[in-house]
């Protein structure tokens, strides 16, 4: 079983891009997809990056989604931040174990 | 458009039972699996079970497993999740959202759609 593991928050001004990453504790990275989730406050997620690099229709393409052997981690890049970006985000991947694995989730703050 | 509606949720007691249910439309439910996820307060996201489109696949956590049912109804197209023996930990908003296999046939899925939510609150 592996585990997921996110910042639990990070913070960049309007216009800007930010990165956030998911490290995956044992296991590569790139043996399975890896999605992120978006939750607004007081809503419900949503999915912003799917396959790891996928966008669902309605996205915009200033979300972007890649992953790095090297750390063993994967990484949602939101560029030319807006206060509507402002939420929390979520990586998942699936356990061959037949489990379903997020991370810890990161808050997300555009001031 | 893809509608998840859950219902169901509410005040149980600790060891008690509830039964939750998410109405689905604008898609064909019996061509797609099904998950509950859930969220404490101020949590994260959990994922709780799944079951596959024919019901012939069931998963479920280890936190839940032995004490929750999930189970689908193709020709109403709902999904249900029976929960019983419920902890103070179960407290929290439980998801229904839709499996979608990945597009290269690797086993497994992920989330595509979502319902609002409904919460349930275990507390004497």
């Amino acid at each position: 079983n592996f585990m997921l593991t996110q910042p639990h928050s990070v913070s960049e001004s309007p216009g800007k891009t930010v990165t956030i990453s998911c490290t995956r504790s044992s296991g590569s990275i790139a043996s399975t997809y890896v999605q992120w989730y978006q939750q607004r406050p007081g809503s419900a997620p949503t999915t912003v990056i799917y396959e790891v690099n996928q966008r669902p229709s309605g996205v915009p393409d200033r979300f972007s989604g890649s992953i790095d052997s090297s750390s063993n981690s994967a990484s949602l890049t939101i560029s030319g931040l807006k206060t509507e970006d402002e939420a929390d985000y979520y990586c998942q991947s699936f356990d061959s174990s037949n489990r379903w694995v997020f991370g810890g989730g990161t808050k997300l703050t555009v001031l | 458009e893809v509608q998840l509606v859950e219902s169901g949720g509410g005040l149980v007691q600790p060891g008690g039972s509830l039964r939750l249910s998410c109405a689905a439309s604008g898609f064909t439910f019996s061509r797609y699996s099904m998950n509950w996820v859930r969220q404490a307060p101020g949590k994260g996201l959990e994922w709780v079970s799944y079951i596959s489109s024919r019901s012939n696949s069931i998963y479920y956590a280890d936190s839940v497993k032995g004490r929750f049912t999930i189970s689908r109804d193709n020709a109403r197209n709902s999904l249900y999740l029976q929960m019983n023996v419920l902890r103070a930990e179960d407290t929290g908003v439980y998801y229904c959202a839709r499996g979608a296999a990945y597009t290269n046939g690797w086993y497994g899925s992920y989330f595509d759609y979502w319902g609002q939510g409904t919460l349930v609150t275990v507390s004497s």
